[in-house]
């Protein structure tokens, strides 16, 4: 069954630590792989994608993810977080015409 | 170019009362998405249309209902509303050739009382 886990629900962070979201999926075939950001009471945002090539991809406000197949997994991180990186962060994974998120992760930074 | 839009941005029903909710894809996007958030059970695929067509569905009884205009516009209509109906409704757009990122509009939040 396709699936998607992020085993973190909350977390919490200090401004200018670092920033890692776990994220792991079950797909059959070769996983179309994504990242958004959720702000209260807003859509989605796409943060970045992973669909072939390089297993390092950079999105857009200073994040990137590391696809690595061997765990299925495919890690959010931010070297420095900013205050307002506080959102709700959803994993995803699709084939041609449908999303399946993970449960997200609630990031809260501290001043 | 401007994003995806959804009306209402907010609605309030009655059990019982049926509704509809609108959505413009970005200009040149052919398929449209939508998809359910609730606090219980995050956030789920309800269906997709390309070309006027339901291309995929997922798992929600037949009062979930769309479709999709000749301009890509997309309508989705919820019959004989229930409680649990209430959810903030996603509509995403995608271009299609070539293309498999989903873009986001800011949702409806529908509350039924």
């Amino acid at each position: 069954a396709q699936s998607v886990t992020q085993p973190d629900i909350h977390i919490t962070v200090s401004e200018g630590a670092s920033l890692e979201l776990r994220c792991n999926y079950s797909y059959g075939a070769t996983p179309y792989l994504f990242w958004y950001v959720q702000s209260p009471g807003q859509g989605l945002q796409l943060l970045l994608k992973y669909f072939s090539g390089d297993t390092l991809v950079q999105g857009i406000k200073g994040f990137e993810a590391e696809f690595k197949r061997s765990q299925s997994s495919f890690n959010l991180r931010k070297p420095s977080v900013h205050w307002s990186d506080a959102a709700e962060y959803f994993c995803a994974v699709g084939g041609y015409n449908k999303l399946i998120f993970g449960a997200g992760t609630r990031l809260a930074v501290h001043p | 170019k401007a994003g995806v839009t959804q009306t209402p941005r907010y609605l309030i029903k009655t059990r019982g009362q049926q509704v509809t909710l609108s959505c413009s894809p970005i200009s040149g996007h052919r398929s449209v998405s939508w998809y359910q958030q609730t606090p219980g059970q995050g956030l789920q695929f309800l269906f997709e249309y390309f070309s006027e067509t339901q291309r995929n569905k997922g798992n929600f009884p037949g009062r979930f209902s769309g479709r999709q205009f000749s301009n890509s516009r997309s309508e989705m209509n919820v019959s004989t509303l229930e409680l649990g109906d209430s959810a903030l409704y996603l509509c995403a757009s995608r271009r299609v050739e070539g293309s498999y990122e989903q873009y986001f509009g800011p949702g409806t939040r529908l509350t039924v009382t």
